[in-house]
């Protein structure tokens, strides 16, 4: 059974340009989430979805990020016009169930650097 | 809002000796997990904790959830080199139904050989 997975591992991008970032979640898991974590510091969260709806996006920034979680294949986090404080570890998370006490499993994390 | 501190924010032990981490919260929580984090990976799920003066181990390690559910403390017996990364502490918030997990600033641990 895969675990959770990411990609690209490493992205490089310049200032203004687009990134895409894509999670699949293991296999059975309907629920997403999206955290970031810039050097030296803990995670934060970002946005959690289902299929197809965005449930809670209170921790996304209010332009330029967006996420979907599509019927059929992978989350995607998009940020348009990065800067350069965009540069951070974005990691993707997955759970069979959306309780409080259901454990997340962790993706490997999208390395972002934007020069 | 609530909030949780997380300390010492780094720690460096001689390989053999113990270590401790202690997560505080300004109000009760519903439950705490523990994570780890090795230098250039993802946050790995240790344990989660839910009862009230609840005490789980594994191996070396020892969790607990203090009476009033406000404070947690990982510790570590004997440590070893593998032990080395950042442990952080995270509490679900939100609605029963969101799961969204607020993270401590987490501690770093370095053990010296």
């Amino acid at each position: 059974n895969a675990g959770v997975m990411q990609n690209p591992r490493h992205l490089v991008r310049r200032r203004g340009q687009e990134a895409r970032l894509r999670c699949s979640p293991m296999k059975g898991h309907s629920h997403v989430y999206w955290y970031r974590q810039l050097p030296e510091e803990g995670l934060k969260f970002m946005v959690y979805l289902q299929k197809e709806n965005i449930i809670d996006e209170s921790g996304m920034p209010k332009e330029r990020f967006s996420a979907e979680f599509p019927k059929e294949g992978p989350s995607i986090l998009r940020i348009q016009q990065v800067v350069r404080g965009d540069s951070a570890a974005y990691f993707c998370a997955s759970s069979p169930r959306p309780g409080s006490t259901d454990t997340q499993y962790f993706g490997p994390g999208t390395r972002l650097t934007v020069l | 809002g609530q909030q949780v501190m997380q300390i010492p924010q780094y720690q460096h032990v001689q390989e053999g000796e113990d270590f401790t981490t202690y997560c505080n919260s300004s109000t009760t929580l519903s439950n705490i997990q523990w994570y780890k984090q090795r230098p250039g990976g993802h946050p790995v799920f240790l344990i989660q904790l839910v009862k009230s003066g609840e005490v789980k181990k594994q191996k070396r390690l020892t969790f607990q959830f203090g009476e009033a559910k406000k404070n947690s403390s990982l510790h570590i017996t004997a440590t070893q080199t593998t032990d080395v990364g950042t442990y952080f502490c995270a509490y679900p918030r939100g609605s029963s139904n969101t799961g969204k997990l607020i993270f401590g600033q987490g501690t770093t641990l370095q053990v010296k050989p």
